[in-house]
């Protein structure tokens, strides 16, 4: 079973949209970790948030916020006034514990932001 | 701070040769992870060393692939002999500590592995 699912493969949006990328996760620990990362063009996964499963309040650090819910294993991530450099690849990730902490990326969603 | 400092870039073989890839994490990373990553799929992780112990290696096709991190700083990826499913993006990442779930990883920017 998938245990990260990012159902959406690819969202183009024109610059200053809003644009909110999905993911769900599967886990039976009560302790796990979730995060997303960006991989540009360039090929290099950029680490850009994290949030422990004990911790539910939802952030906004600049143009980037999230909105973990438990209650639906959701950990959906928002790019507010969109810019043709968000243009990227999208990850999704999970880290839970199985003898070891270990990562578990989701498929990606292909963002392109259009001038 | 240097990052994850990968080569090649770029590798183009055919199969049933060998290739190498090498790997540098940013000092003082404890743990260091290589993940295959094919195109149009998120990465998975082939193995990853605590230091110099192998961690975790439960997705590693030990047939044909090793890797080795001799002194618990620079790491090594060997395949051998190489398969037309191998053609993948190779990453490799290093996170300060391991036995912590919230350690993000610091990613390098890959080797492009195409076999012919």
């Amino acid at each position: 079973a998938q245990k990260v699912t990012q159902a959406q493969t690819e969202i183009s949006v024109v610059e200053k949209e809003d644009v909110t990328l999905d993911c769900v996760y599967e886990t039976r620990d009560t302790t796990y970790y979730l995060f997303w990362y960006k991989q540009p063009p360039s090929g290099e996964l950029v680490f850009l948030i994290r949030r422990n499963s004990f911790d539910e309040q939802n952030e906004i650090s600049g143009r980037y916020s999230w909105n973990f819910q438990k209650s639906t294993s959701s950990f959906n991530f928002t790019i507010t006034a969109s810019q043709v450099v968000d243009s990227a690849v999208y990850f999704c990730a999970l880290s839970e514990y199985s003898g070891t902490y270990k990562y578990i990326f989701g498929t990606g969603t292909r963002l392109k932001v259009l001038a | 701070e240097a990052g994850v400092a990968q080569s090649p870039r770029y590798k183009i073989i055919e199969k049933r040769q060998s290739v190498a890839f090498w790997c540098n994490p940013i000092s003082g990373h404890a743990t260091l992870y290589w993940y295959q990553q094919i195109l149009g799929q998120g990465p998975k992780l082939l193995i990853q060393f605590q230091n110099n112990g192998v961690v975790d290696d439960s997705q590693l096709p030990k047939d044909r692939f090793s890797a080795e991190r001799l002194k618990g700083v620079d790491s090594t990826l060997k395949i051998q002999p190489a398969k037309l499913e191998d053609s993948a993006v190779y990453l490799c990442a290093s996170s300060l500590r391991s036995g912590i779930g919230n350690q993000p990883q610091h990613f390098g920017d890959g080797t492009r592995l195409s076999i012919l």
